[in-house]
């Protein structure tokens, strides 16, 4: 079974970048499926920001697709999000999330999640 | 596409039957849409995908309908557990989106 477990700084100054990780367990990210973040806010709910696939191709929401960029690192079994120039808008909890068959897909196993706030 | 989810929140007693809608704002192709339930402190759990195939280690109580703009997630008898937050997700079309939930209490 799948398992998902993000991490990172739990706190991000306006205008500087939010950086995660996702470490992947029980499954090689190298045997396929997609790898998505999710992102919930009290203000706009569930987001999806967008997916990743071990080969490098990505799918981002167009809302943010200007700012953010993901990658894979199949050796340590990881996947990762930036969001460039961060707002107090970005905060919120971010989920990593795996898809089996497409980026555009449900998802059917989520990481516990962790909040970023932005503020100085 | 918008979804948007109905009742917001719902106040029902142990065994009786839950409704929650959730409507998109066009067709949702091909029944690209999942269920999920969020408990308080947790990551959703995926309960039923393609609008009406409950995936795995759900309970039959659980279930989902609906094509087009218009689907249900039916809870046949309400359960202390099924204390969550509910929300739809389309995939059939980029960006994919989410409902803003359906909050169930039990009274």
């Amino acid at each position: 079974q799948v398992q998902l477990q993000e991490s990172g700084p739990g706190l991000v100054k306006p205008s500087e970048t939010l950086s995660l990780t996702c470490a992947v367990s029980g499954y090689s990210i190298s045997s396929g499926y997609y790898w998505g973040w999710i992102r919930q806010s009290p203000g706009k709910g569930l987001e999806w920001i967008g997916c990743v696939h071990h080969s490098g191709s990505t799918y981002y929401n167009p809302s943010l697709q200007s700012r953010v960029t993901m990658s894979v690192d199949t050796s340590k079994n990881q996947f990762y999000l930036k969001v460039n120039d961060v707002t107090a808008a970005d905060t919120a909890v971010f989920y990593c999330a795996s898809s089996s068959a497409s980026w555009a897909y449900y998802f059917h196993s989520w990481g516990q999640g962790t909040l970023v706030t932005v503020s100085s | 596409i918008v979804l948007t989810q109905s009742p917001a929140t719902l106040s029902l007693s142990p065994g009786e039957r839950a409704t929650l809608s959730c409507r998109a704002s066009e067709s949702v192709s091909s029944y690209y849409l999942a269920w999920y339930q969020q408990k308080p402190g947790q990551a959703p759990r995926l309960l039923i995908y393609d609008a009406s195939h409950r995936a795995t280690g759900i309970p039959d109580r659980f279930s989902g309908s609906g094509s087009g703009t218009d689907f249900t997630l039916t809870i046949s008898r309400l359960e202390a557990e099924d204390i969550a937050v509910y929300f739809c997700q389309q995939y059939g079309i980029s960006p994919l989106t989410f409902g803003g939930g359906t909050k169930v209490e039990i009274k």
